[in-house]
């Protein structure tokens, strides 16, 4: 079957303009994650959602950066006002559940540079 | 929150030779998963441990979770160039939330 998909691939933006990024989990998975990762870097945590559950948004940097997840299934994630530290990768995963004993299946990414 | 750090953050061998990296935390952990992200790619999930002193191996791959449940390690033994990348611990909670090591980069010179 289809693996997490995520759009845009790379999105290139100016400064101070909002982005919208995109993640299409795995069907039935109802768990979704979103890591931001610096060039050479770890994963960041920075949201996760479960099924229809409010999200865990403590990760999230500051007040610029906002994801839904609309009907349990694709998830947006938006930065405002975009600022050059927010350039890097951003990944997506998703699994059957938010427990500790699924794993996690990752998209490709979105390579994010803010000139 | 649960932090993992993770050592050695870079790691260069010889094709042949053994490769380990440890994961340690302050705080006891619930699980550990161990993941691989290519050079360019995205995380791929190994393996996970739940027991305490668990062992698992994978081929070459020897995954350990340490009897106080807050370290666990990875080795590989006779390393080829395949195995080229970054490995990375992660804890879970039961609540959702990942914590993932900062990883070791692993460059096997052939």
């Amino acid at each position: 079957g289809a693996g997490v998909s995520q759009s845009p691939s790379n999105k290139v933006t100016e400064k101070g303009k909002d982005v919208e990024l995109r993640c299409d989990p795995i069907s039935g998975h109802t768990a979704l994650y979103w890591y931001r990762q610096s060039l050479g870097q770890g994963l960041e945590f920075l949201i996760y959602f479960q099924g229809n559950s409010a999200p865990d948004k403590s990760g999230l940097p500051s007040d610029r950066f906002s994801a839904e997840r609309t009907g349990g299934s694709v998830s947006t994630l938006t930065i405002q006002r975009t600022q050059q530290e927010d350039s890097a990768v951003y990944l997506c995963a998703s699994s059957r559940l938010a427990f500790a004993s699924y794993e996690q299946y990752f998209g490709p990414g979105t390579r994010l540079t803010v000139t | 929150g649960q932090q993992v750090m993770q050592i050695p953050q870079y790691q260069h061998v010889q094709e042949g030779e053994d490769f380990t990296t440890y994961c340690n935390s302050s705080t006891t952990l619930s699980n550990i998963q161990w993941y691989k992200q290519r050079p360019g790619g995205h995380p791929v999930f190994l393996i996970q441990l739940v027991k305490s002193g668990e062992v698992k191996k994978q081929k070459r791959l020897t995954f350990q979770f340490g009897e106080a449940k807050k370290n666990s390690s990875l080795h590989i033994t006779a390393t080829q160039t395949t195995d080229v990348g970054t490995y990375f611990c992660v804890s879970t909670t039961n609540a959702g939330k990942s914590t993932f090591g900062d990883g070791t980069t692993l460059t096997v010179k052939p």
